[in-house]
């Protein structure tokens, strides 16, 4: 089993619809949280980070942790094509700079 | 800043040939890393660097691939021989020791091994 869980899609979802994208681990000793995106043919950019749990919004974006069920999520309110992109989800635990990813999960905005 | 620059973008190479992957991180960054993406497996950690000292290389798959960092500027991903099953895309990041957790990444060499 990897520690990291990310279903790849991709998934398509019309323009404005509200996307989830998860991931769920196994290592309890997991403090921070991340979710990454991706560009075809670029680097991953820091989307958001989480520290243990909680939930944290940025504009469009929130992150929520759950701890007690080892699951994280992203939501996008309002999606727009540009959204379109690879979403990664990272998580290091305190101490150590070992950040570990989820496959990715491909999402597609249609206009 | 320039962000993380990565060397050659695109490499193609025959099966058994040496490759050499170059990495400038950003400059005042302490921590350097080595991640391999595939459709497959993902982002994959190879090892990091902690002002140029390899702190853990556990997830370099075996020994053809070597890392080395010899100054703050500078990191070589070297792969020798290659095979096939090494055509990736490499990525480098760094990032500082401070409150965020955030790593820059570069754009990534893609590796095709022929």
């Amino acid at each position: 089993q990897k520690e990291v869980e990310q279903d790849p899609g991709p998934l398509s979802v019309p323009e404005g619809a509200i996307v989830s994208l998860n991931c769920t681990y196994s290592n309890s000793a997991f403090q921070y949280f991340m979710w990454y995106r991706q560009y075809s043919r670029k680097g991953p950019e820091l989307l958001m980070y989480t520290y243990s749990s909680g939930n944290k919004e940025d504009g469009r974006f929130t992150a929520q942790v759950d701890k007690s069920s080892k699951y994280i999520s992203l939501f996008i309110r309002d999606s727009q094509p540009s959204d379109s992109a690879t979403y990664l989800c990272a998580m290091t635990a305190s101490g150590t700079y070992k950040y570990i990813f989820g496959t990715g999960t491909r999402l597609k905005v249609l206009a | 800043d320039a962000g993380v620059i990565q060397s050659p973008r695109h490499e193609v190479t025959e099966m058994g040939q040496e490759v050499t992957l170059r990495c400038k991180p950003i400059s005042g960054h302490d921590y350097l890393f080595w991640y391999r993406q595939t459709m497959m497996r993902g982002l994959e950690l190879l090892i990091y660097f902690n002002n140029n000292v390899p702190i853990d290389d556990s997830g370099m798959p075996e020994d053809r691939f070597s890392a080395k960092m010899p100054n703050a500027s500078f990191s070589t991903l070297k792969i020798q021989p290659s095979e096939p099953r090494d055509s990736a895309v490499y990525f480098c990041a760094s990032r500082s020791t401070g409150t965020t957790t955030e790593a820059f990444f570069g754009q990534g060499t893609r590796l095709t091994v022929v």
